[in-house]
């Protein structure tokens, strides 16, 4: 069965520091990845997504950025955190090909920029 | 892009019906997805619809009108547990767009 993992779980981190949040999926093989953000009370709102290795699409213009430096692993970083980085960050994968493919998301990192 | 609309909150009683709507307005289609999330967990998978009627799953039916750019989602015999955030999703070739959610609170 496939299983998906993100790490960390919980992280507070001060004003322009760095960020590294790591997810893994195992079972699957060329799954297409995703990153998530929900703020407080809001929607989640798509941040990136990945086809395959090394290729990524940006959603939303910010000072994030992710990777795909295997075949199920997927990177979210920033250099300089921000105030309004603050919120919950989910990775989700979901199959390559065909319709009624779900998302399967992690367990979810909540990150305090503070 | 993708625009989609639900209620922000509804509240009902144990035991009774909810049904939460959804419209929405896509450049493309790939089917309509609910997903289920209670608060500080990750969304867990609901139902899938692509093609237009209902699709049932237990306590829990989904509706898909395409032409009319809506969905709902109806909870039956409501239960505390089922007091959680409700969130509406498109699907777009390879993304899934969500909206807001709508919370629901089931009270005794």
């Amino acid at each position: 069965s496939q299983t998906i993992h993100q790490w960390p779980a919980t992280l507070v981190q001060p004003v322009g520091s760095p960020l590294s949040l790591e997810c893994t999926v195992e079972g699957t093989s060329n799954p297409n990845l995703y990153w998530y953000r929900q703020a407080a009370g809001r929607g989640l709102q798509l941040l990136f997504y990945s086809v395959g290795i090394g290729q990524i699409s940006s959603e939303v213009p910010q000072n994030l950025s992710a990777s795909r430096p295997q075949d199920r692993q997927f990177i979210l970083s920033s250099k300089k955190l921000l105030l309004s980085d603050s919120g919950f960050y989910l990775c989700a994968w979901r199959l390559a090909g065909g319709s009624g493919r779900e998302l399967f998301f992690g367990e979810g990192s909540r990150l305090t920029v503070l | 892009g993708q625009n989609i609309d639900q209620p922000t909150e509804m509240t009902a009683t144990e035991g009774a019906i909810v049904q939460i709507n959804c419209t929405y307005q896509t450049s493309g289609f790939n089917g309509l997805f609910w997903y289920q999330q209670h608060a500080g967990e990750a969304p867990t998978f609901l139902s899938y619809n692509v093609l237009d009627g209902l699709e049932e799953k237990g306590r829990f039916s989904s509706f898909l009108s395409r032409s009319k750019g809506y969905s709902y989602l109806l909870l039956k015999e409501l239960q505390m547990k089922d007091s959680a955030s409700y969130l509406c999703a498109v699907a777009n070739d390879y993304k899934l767009s969500f909206g807001a959610g709508t919370t629901v609170t089931v009270r005794a």
